[in-house]
């Protein structure tokens, strides 16, 4: 089963925006990452946040967590068409050293 | 050359048909996993490898087995493939202090 459900499925947005996907996710988790995958490609790290941090930045990226709705979002902002890609939250749950994704969030970014 | 490196990229096959693909790392993770990805549903755990000897089932593990020749080697087998089986394949490997994933290209596979 699916550890993260993502919201949206698919976003479309003009260069320039901000966008904003969450993650949801079922149990406790140790960390929650973001990855990114160009298409038919390999995924990407993009950033990990720990279950004890709320908020966490790299560069456009901004990351929060929420435990106690069991949430996450990630923002990205000043979107560039080259931001366009799936991107998809992975829950550690700390049993036995397994990531569990979501479905993913399409994003199309309109130049 | 690629960290994580899977072969073939690409193969056609037949329904029955024993297939085989290949994962080999230079990153030097003793964590290797192998992902299934279709269409509408991400990412699915088929099995993960903490060392030569440690070898789990994931969430999607049945008519797959997996065989871990050496650290740097993962490989994923169809026994006997079946058009469901048809997908994209990541192998991936994790770094432990860091928790976090390295990913290949990805295998695609259509068995007929």
């Amino acid at each position: 089963s699916q550890q993260g459900e993502e919201d949206p499925q698919a976003l479309s947005i003009q260069e320039g925006e901000n966008a904003t996907m969450n993650c949801s996710y079922k149990t406790s988790i140790n960390n929650l990452q973001w990855y990114r995958q160009n298409s038919g490609r390999g995924l990407v790290h993009l950033i990990l946040i720990r279950s004890n941090e709320r908020e966490k930045h790299s560069g456009r990226l901004r990351v929060t967590l929420d435990t106690s709705k069991k949430s996450s979002s990630l923002l990205i902002t000043a979107s560039r068409a080259a931001d366009t890609a799936s991107y998809f939250c992975a829950t550690d749950n700390n049993q036995g050293g397994k990531l569990i994704f979501g479905q993913g969030t399409e994003l199309s970014v309109k130049p | 050359d690629a960290d994580v490196t899977q072969t073939p990229r690409n193969r056609i096959t037949k329904t029955g048909k024993r297939i085989m693909l290949e994962c080999s790392q230079t990153k030097g993770h003793d964590r290797m996993y192998w992902y299934r990805q279709d269409p509408g549903l991400g990412l699915r755990l088929i099995y993960y490898s903490f060392d030569v000897k440690d070898i789990n089932k994931g969430e999607i593990s049945d008519g797959y087995s997996v065989s871990r020749q050496a650290q740097a080697k993962f490989s994923l087998s169809l026994e006997s493939a079946i058009p469901n089986q048809t997908a994209l394949y990541f192998c991936a490997t994790r770094d432990s202090y860091t928790g976090e994933l390295f990913f290949g290209e990805g295998s695609r596979l259509t068995v007929l």
